[in-house]
């Protein structure tokens, strides 16, 4: 099975700053990754699909790059309701893995 | 407007079958290319993919967890059932439905392009 791994686990940051979160696959998916935000008691949301498309209704200032095993989701400007736990998720090949989060606080 | 709603038991006892059901509005399982996908997250922790099934009947598990889990679609209903013999207290968590759309590429074929619209969720805690 592929794993993915998220890093950082948490990341402290102020409204306004650019934020990175990396995922790294352990072998390559192409295009094949999603990243999805999660708030408290609530269900994900999809942010991204295929690496770099955005879903609609979602704002511009988030985004995402990369191909193959490395991948990257940055917020360009943090705002107070970006403040939530980030997972990317694979759908490369069954098992549809998800990442272990990273919480943005 | 797509829509999707779970259902089931809040409390099982250990060694018990869950049944979850996924009701679902907007979309229909008989249409080409749909399909509807469990994740489920223990308390506190990630989130982790169990199962879909697709318009086609195409149905695909987590490794991982146990065999003699079963996902089964009724289309007349709009329902999608997840079934889980012999529950753990390990099985404990919020368990989500998602629709899904699947997609194709010419380098990997078919894939689930993303789970796109997710259910509220419900939770499931197993203990005796």
């Amino acid at each position: 099975d592929i794993q993915l791994t998220q890093s950082p686990a948490s990341l402290f940051a102020s409204v306004g700053d650019r934020v990175t979160i990396a995922c790294r696959a352990s072998q390559t998916i192409s295009r094949h990754l999603n990243w999805y935000q999660q708030k408290p008691g609530k269900a994900p949301r999809l942010l991204i699909y295929d690496a770099s498309s955005l879903q609609s209704g979602v704002p511009s200032r988030f985004s995402g790059s990369g191909s193959g095993t490395d991948f990257t989701l940055t917020i360009s400007s943090l705002q107070p309701e970006d403040f939530a736990t980030y997972y990317c998720q694979l759908t490369y090949s069954s098992p549809f893995t998800f990442g272990q989060g990273t919480k943005v606080e | 407007q797509i829509t999707l709603r779970e259902s089931g038991p809040t409390l099982v006892k250990p060694t018990q079958t869950l049944t979850l059901t996924c009701t679902f509005s907007g979309f229909s399982l008989k249409s080409s290319g749909e399909g509807v996908a469990w994740i489920r997250q223990p308390p506190g922790k990630a989130l982790e993919w169990v199962a879909l099934i697709y318009w086609n009947d195409d149905k695909s598990y987590s490794p991982s967890l146990r065999s003699g889990l079963t996902i089964t679609k009724d289309t007349s209903r709009n329902q999608v059932v997840l079934t889980m013999p012999n529950t753990d207290p390990v099985d404990t968590g919020t368990y989500f439905c998602a629709h899904v759309v699947r997609d194709f590429d010419y380098l990997s074929g078919y894939y689930p392009r993303a789970f796109d619209i997710w259910g509220q969720g419900t939770k499931v805690t197993v203990s005796a």
